[in-house]
């Protein structure tokens, strides 16, 4: 089963708009949450994370929101650029063994 | 720095045969992982190392042997392979030491088919 549950599988966005992508996790050990970031035929790159000690993180346009009560995160992609289009990860990490969602395949449109 | 490689790039097998993929990474770091990502699966833990000559299982193990005899080589082996072993294969590393927060920097991945 899977430990981290992502949505949604695909995302259009026109450019300038906000994307948005959810993850859900159950295992309350989990103590980091990192995103990635994935262009085709590349490996993943850390682009943001957060630790559940905090609710928001901001790095220019990318924001993290988590909520420890609801077990959720959240990636936001403010004013969206065609450069942006990739396959997102979330994950959660626990004792070093990171657990990735299923990817989120984000457009955006020009 | 090169960073994480892997060799090959791709490779075509046929059912039953073997086959070693490498990782390697000049960083310097402790931890190694390899991942196997499918369509709809995300990044899936096969093995891990957290230091030379050790190795412990992940999510996804069976089928897969993996051996860690330099600090900066991890090598994933498949005995026999599968058709359901068809898959791109990553090799990541971080700096270990029990912290959590590590970075985990991805080599550019193999892309196996099993026929």
């Amino acid at each position: 089963q899977q430990q981290v549950k992502q949505s949604p599988q695909s995302l259009i966005v026109q450019k300038g708009g906000i994307s948005i992508i959810n993850c859900a996790y159950e295992n309350t050990a989990f103590d980091y949450f990192p995103w990635y970031q994935q262009f085709p035929g590349k490996g993943p790159a850390l682009l943001i994370a957060i630790r559940p000690d905090v609710s928001e993180k901001k790095e220019g346009r990318f924001t993290i929101s988590f909520n420890k009560s609801a077990k959720q995160f959240s990636l936001h992609i403010m004013d969206s650029q065609p450069g942006d289009s990739a396959t997102y990860f979330c994950a959660a990490v626990n004792f070093n063994k990171f657990y990735f969602g299923s990817g989120t395949k984000l457009n955006v449109k020009p | 720095n090169a960073g994480v490689t892997q060799t090959p790039k791709f490779r075509v097998l046929k059912t039953g045969q073997s086959m070693t993929l490498l990782c390697a990474q000049d960083m310097n770091h402790e931890y190694m992982y390899w991942y196997r990502q499918d369509p709809g699966m995300g990044l899936r833990l096969i093995h891990y190392s957290v230091g030379e000559g050790t190795t412990a299982k992940g999510e996804v193990p069976d089928g897969y042997n993996v051996s860690r005899l330099k600090k900066q080589n991890f090598l994933l082996g498949l005995e026999s392979a599968a058709p359901s072993q068809t898959s791109v294969y990553f090799c990541a590393s971080s700096r270990g030491a029990g912290r959590n927060t590590d970075t985990q920097y991805f080599g550019p991945g193999t892309r196996l088919t099993v026929l």
